[in-house]
């Protein structure tokens, strides 16, 4: 089955404890893309990959990290955690398509972090 | 710069009523536009997307909306609300290529029986 998935789904850590968020697309996807979501305010882009090593900031990188190794993972990474950084997170991946655009967005499950 | 607007951030409709949830748009170039819905505690799902094609745009669940360049809106709308449509909805435009999607602030939809 095509998916993206992400761990873990819920989380609760404390401010500074450096955390880890997995993601992990089957599809073959050149696109990946973090996003966090908070009441009112739709959906936010953190960081994207267009491939393999090219990683860009989006919207509200501060606090965050990503890394793109893999063709199938985009890890995220929060190195100090802060109350701020509370969300649920979701993870995306699209295909490129002839010519240069990209096709839509697929989801991931998305991940509830709480930061105290 | 890119943006949307998601008019009525809670819409609530009777079943079999006819919804409507309404996206404004800004683009300096001609956009993609995409209508996501987001059902409790899941991820996005795409319900429908325009990429200068046929304004008028089908997608799941009886859903359809149309590209109305004149008025930069892409309203989403349903003729008869079912139950199962209970959801948060999101409007988001991209340029298309780069992949970048920029969203509305979400309309969450109540159906009453």
């Amino acid at each position: 089955e095509a998916q993206v998935t992400q761990n873990p789904r819920y989380l609760i850590t404390v401010t500074g404890k450096k955390l880890t968020v997995t993601c992990s697309q089957n599809m073959n996807h050149e696109y990946m893309s973090w996003y966090r979501q908070d009441p009112g305010l739709g959906l936010r882009q953190i960081y994207y990959s267009m491939n393999v090593e090219v990683t860009d900031k989006g919207d509200v990188p501060e606090g965050y990290k990503v890394s793109r190794k893999e063709k199938r993972n985009f890890p995220l990474i929060l190195e100090s955690p802060s109350p701020n950084q509370t969300s649920l997170y979701f993870c995306a991946s699209s295909s490129r398509l002839a010519g240069g655009s990209y096709n839509e967005q697929f989801f991931g499950p998305g991940t509830r972090l709480t930061v105290l | 710069a890119q943006s949307v607007t998601q008019l009525g951030s809670h819409v609530s409709v009777s079943e079999g009523a006819l919804v409507l949830l309404r996206c404004n748009y800004s683009s300096s170039v001609p956009p993609y536009l995409f209508w996501y819905v987001q059902y409790p505690n899941q991820g996005l799902q795409l319900l429908l997307k325009y990429t200068s094609a046929a304004t008028l745009v089908k997608g799941i669940n009886g859903f359809e909306a149309e590209f109305k360049k004149s008025e930069t809106s892409f309203h989403l709308t349903k003729p008869s609300a079912h139950m199962s449509d209970a959801a948060e909805y999101f409007c988001a435009v991209s340029r298309g290529q780069g992949g970048k999607l920029i969203f509305g602030q979400g309309t969450e939809l109540s159906v009453k029986p």
